[in-house]
This record gives structure tokens, C-alpha cells and sequence, in this order.
């Protein structure tokens, strides 16, 4: 079984500001996947970013950047130049390798302020 | 727009109705999921069919009964629910009906439900 937190229930920064969104998992798998997605006001949830736990090489995607650090089991995202768009409720979601199950964090909603 | 489509969008029901939510992908996945919402909660895993056969049930409640048809459709039928199972529900798909190999999960845009 994994157990998600994420400290942060809400966020509000103002428009074009960095935020960084923290995440941290239990797991006793040695091998898993990590997933971060967003779910806006309509409802949908979307695949942001994943990681697989044995490449811990940070990266950046456009506006997006994530920071995996194993030893800590942290999983944190950033998104850089905020916009009114991010707003949504941001879940953490480890997930077992080789088994369909998404473990949700809480979810952090943020609110970008215009 | 989403890629998984749910429908209806908005459903209200008695305790005594019975009804489906319908849930469609066209991306050539063979997993699809049921995941429960709650207000101001995370999604939870309800069902996970890979190659159209049920592979995961989690100990949900016999009144909400699962069907995949084919690899595209994805039913959930409703008997005799409470009023505490209003909630948006999401289908979900994915490649190779493997999520934990790393392949994200594409979730349609949910259908909310009320009981009355």
C-alpha cells in the first residue's frame, strides 16, 4: 500500500509567479511510478508529468519542472510564470510498478490571483 | 477536448431508479477504470477491466455493477444506491492495462451524480 501527503490544501500566488507544489509518499515497493495531475474546474483530470523511481534525473518541461529526490521521497512540482489558466486542484500519484492502482494524494488547489 | 467520453454529463436518480453511466475511448487502449469522487476529496479506485475482463474490484458495494461490452465501452449500471453515493464519477483508460508501467491514465470529464 502507498500513503500520499501533501501538506499544502491551498495555494494562492499572483499571476506570473513561481509555485512549487510539495509531495511526499510512503511506499515499500522498490520500483514504482510517480504521476502528478491536474483537475480544473471541469472536472477532467489531466496527466501532467510521471517519473519512474529509479531515474531521479530532474527535468523540465516547458513551464513545468518536478524535483524527485528518492532519499527524502519527495516528489515536488513547479510551475514557473504562473498563469490565471493553472488554476485547479493539483493530486500526487504514486502508483505500484506493474499494478493498475493510482494512489491520490489530497490535492493541493491553487488559485492564481490576476 | 478530452479523448474519453462520459456521459450522461448530469444525472439525478432516486433510490429506487435504475440507470448507467456510459463511458467511450477510441485511443486503442485495453484498460478503462471507474474512479469515485467525492466533493473536495481525491478520486478512488471503484473497478479496472484490462482486455474487457474485470481485474480489479475495490470491495465495492454490489448496487453499482461494472460491464465492458467491447474494448471501447465502459458501463457502470446503478441499483438501489444511497443518497452518500452522489458523487462525480470519472472513467479512466490506459495503454496495455498496465498503469503501474508508467502509462498515464486519460479520465473523461466525469459525470455528476446526485441520489435522491
Amino acid at each position: 500500500a502507498q500513503k500520499v501527503t501533501q501538506a499544502q490544501t491551498e495555494i494562492s500566488v499572483v499571476e506570473k509567479e513561481d509555485v512549487t507544489l510539495d509531495c511526499v509518499y510512503e511506499t515499500r515497493d522498490t520500483t514504482y511510478y510517480l504521476f502528478w495531475y491536474k483537475q480544473p474546474p471541469s472536472g477532467e483530470l489531466v496527466f501532467l508529468i510521471r517519473r519512474n523511481s529509479f531515474d531521479e534525473q530532474n527535468e523540465i518541461s516547458g513551464r513545468y519542472s518536478w524535483n524527485f529526490q528518492k532519499s527524502t521521497s519527495s516528489f515536488n512540482f513547479t510551475i514557473t510564470a504562473s498563469q490565471v489558466v493553472d488554476s485547479a486542484v493539483y493530486f500526487c500519484a504514486p502508483s505500484n510498478f506493474g499494478n493498475e492502482k493510482l494512489t491520490f494524494g489530497t490535492g493541493t488547489r491553487l488559485t492564481i490571483i490576476p | 477536448d478530452t479523448e474519453v467520453t462520459q456521459t450522461p454529463k448530469h444525472l439525478v436518480m432516486g433510490m429506487t431508479n435504475k440507470k448507467s453511466l456510459k463511458c467511450e475511448q477510441h485511443m486503442g487502449h485495453r484498460a478503462m477504470y471507474w474512479y469515485k469522487q467525492k466533493a473536495k476529496k481525491p478520486p478512488e479506485l471503484m473497478f479496472v477491466y484490462s482486455y474487457e475482463k474485470l481485474s480489479i474490484n475495490e470491495s465495492v458495494p454490489s448496487r453499482f455493477s461494472p460491464e465492458c461490452p467491447n474494448s471501447s465501452l465502459l458501463n457502470l449500471h446503478l441499483h438501489a444506491l444511497q443518497p452518500e453515493d452522489s458523487a462525480l464519477y470519472l472513467c479512466a483508460s490506459s495503454h496495455l492495462g498496465r498503469g503501474g508501467y508508467g502509462e498515464p491514465l486519460h479520465f473523461g470529464n466525469g459525470t455528476r451524480l446526485t441520489v435522491t
